[in-house]
């Protein structure tokens, strides 16, 4: 089954804790990105990567982190340094930075 | 500053009418434009893609793009209470960055 999964899908994290955000895609995708949903806003990019090996900061990655190790997982860490963590954060996918992008289902995270 | 537009809503319309939807973009040379929906607690799923001037048909769903005006519209046809959802425009620029610039979405209703 080709497709992007996320987990948890509900993610509960008392302040000071560190947590991070599971993204796995099987379809054979180069780039990988990480946005934040916010109730009535729209996508904020935190995060995105092109090939293994190499990633760049959105326009909000103060107090987050990634790594892209292999070229299926791109997982995010949010550090104690976020402020205001509590969002919906989504993962998604696209063959290369030139085309359009999926998306996974998306984890709620929620501070305690 | 690239930026999208949309009003946030919500369009409310009858069941069976058609619904308009509208994105405007200050990016003068953008290439691919696209649309996603986004149902409430979901994650966004694309839709339409549209990369030249016209009309493109799919199914129900109509996406028309005016690049000298600067806007991409989405029109859905015989609107179904299932068509209830928020309808985000995705723009992405010619050269340089290929990250897209997201709309913070129209919501749609369709009422019986």
């Amino acid at each position: 089954d080709g497709g992007i999964t996320q987990s948890p899908k509900y993610l509960f994290r008392k302040e000071g804790q560190n947590v991070t955000l599971s993204c796995e895609q099987n379809l054979n995708h180069d780039a990988m990105y990480w946005y934040r949903q916010d109730p009535g806003q729209g996508l904020r990019l935190i995060y995105y990567s092109q090939i293994v090996n190499d990633f760049q900061k959105g326009d909000i990655a103060e107090g987050y982190s990634v790594s892209r190790e292999k070229k299926e997982s791109f997982p995010l860490t949010v550090t104690s340094a976020q402020k205001n963590p509590t969002a919906f954060y989504l993962c998604a996918t696209s063959r290369d930075m030139y085309n359009e992008q999926f998306f996974g289902p998306g984890t709620r995270l929620t501070v305690l | 500053q690239k930026e999208v537009e949309q009003n946030s809503g919500p369009l409310s319309v009858p069941e069976g009418a058609i619904a308009s939807l509208n994105c405007t973009y200050s990016d003068r040379v953008s290439q691919s434009f696209f649309w996603y929906r986004q149902y409430s607690g979901k994650s966004p799923e694309l839709i339409m893609s549209i990369y030249s001037n016209g009309d493109k048909e799919d199914g129900r769903f109509t996406a028309q793009l005016n690049k000298a005006s600067q806007y991409v519209s989405l029109l859905i046809r015989d609107s179904q209470p299932s068509d209830s959802a928020t309808y985000l425009c995705a723009v992405y620029p010619s050269g340089g960055s290929y990250i897209p610039t997201f709309g913070r979405g129209t919501s749609l209703i369709v009422h019986p």
